[in-house]
């Protein structure tokens, strides 16, 4: 089974000011790693996904996030965020081996709040 | 535009009805998924499908049921037996395989009083 916990409910930082929400995963199977947005009453939106090769992921908006094997993790960094960046981030897992659909495991979410 | 669409965007029922939230998407895809989003909870499966006229139960599908009559279509009903049914349902589909992420549609608040 897989689980994923994202450290951070809430993440409170200034415009302007770079950011991490972090991300571990526990899982006895190989996985892909995925980050989701959600904007308030919206549904989500995929920032980027990690399923091999180089361990730096770069997404849409600025987003970028490192796969490291050894500790688990899959954080997502922003080196400068913007108002708009204020929003609801879910980190997800899948098995590499579901069968014929994506089983996406989600963590709890982390809350950013971008102040001016 | 392809997407998926989900209506109605707010829905209102009383204690001990059926209601049905819809699904539709026009991505081609094969695979739909429904999930449930509660506060401080993250997003957990009721039920998916891979392939039409099949459906399989996901972690708490207890008290809700779908149907995939339609590649396009995967309504949810959530039944009287659901206990506790105010949250905000989410609708998803992708294509076969897991390295395929899933694509959202804008979600139903449903609250029942």
């Amino acid at each position: 089974a897989q689980s994923v916990t994202q450290l951070d409910s809430q993440v409170p930082v200034f415009e302007e000011a770079p950011v991490e929400l972090r991300c571990n995963y526990s899982s006895s199977v190989s996985v892909y790693l995925f980050w989701y947005v959600q904007y308030p009453n919206q549904g989500l939106q995929l920032l980027l996904k990690y399923l091999s090769g180089s361990t730096l992921v770069k997404g849409i908006n600025g987003f970028e996030a490192e796969f490291n094997k050894s500790q688990t993790s899959f954080h997502l960094r922003k080196p400068s965020v913007h108002i708009s960046d204020t929003a609801e981030y879910f980190c997800a897992v899948s098995p590499s081996f579901s069968g014929g659909y994506n089983k996406l495991i989600f963590g709890a979410g982390t809350r950013l709040a971008v102040h001016p | 535009d392809g997407g998926i669409t989900q209506s109605p965007k707010y829905l209102f029922r009383k204690e001990g009805q059926n209601v049905t939230l819809s699904c539709e998407q026009n991505l081609n895809h094969d695979a739909m998924y429904w999930y449930r989003q509660d506060p401080g909870q993250g997003l957990r499966l009721i039920y998916y499908s891979q392939i039409v006229n099949d459906f399989q139960k996901g972690d708490i599908a207890e008290g809700y049921s779908v149907s995939r009559e339609k590649k396009e279509s995967f309504p949810l009903t959530v039944t009287s037996a659901q206990k506790n049914p105010t949250a905000f349902y989410l609708c998803a589909s992708s294509k076969s395989g897991g390295s395929y992420e899933q694509y959202f549609g804008p979600g139903t608040r449903l609250t029942v009083t």
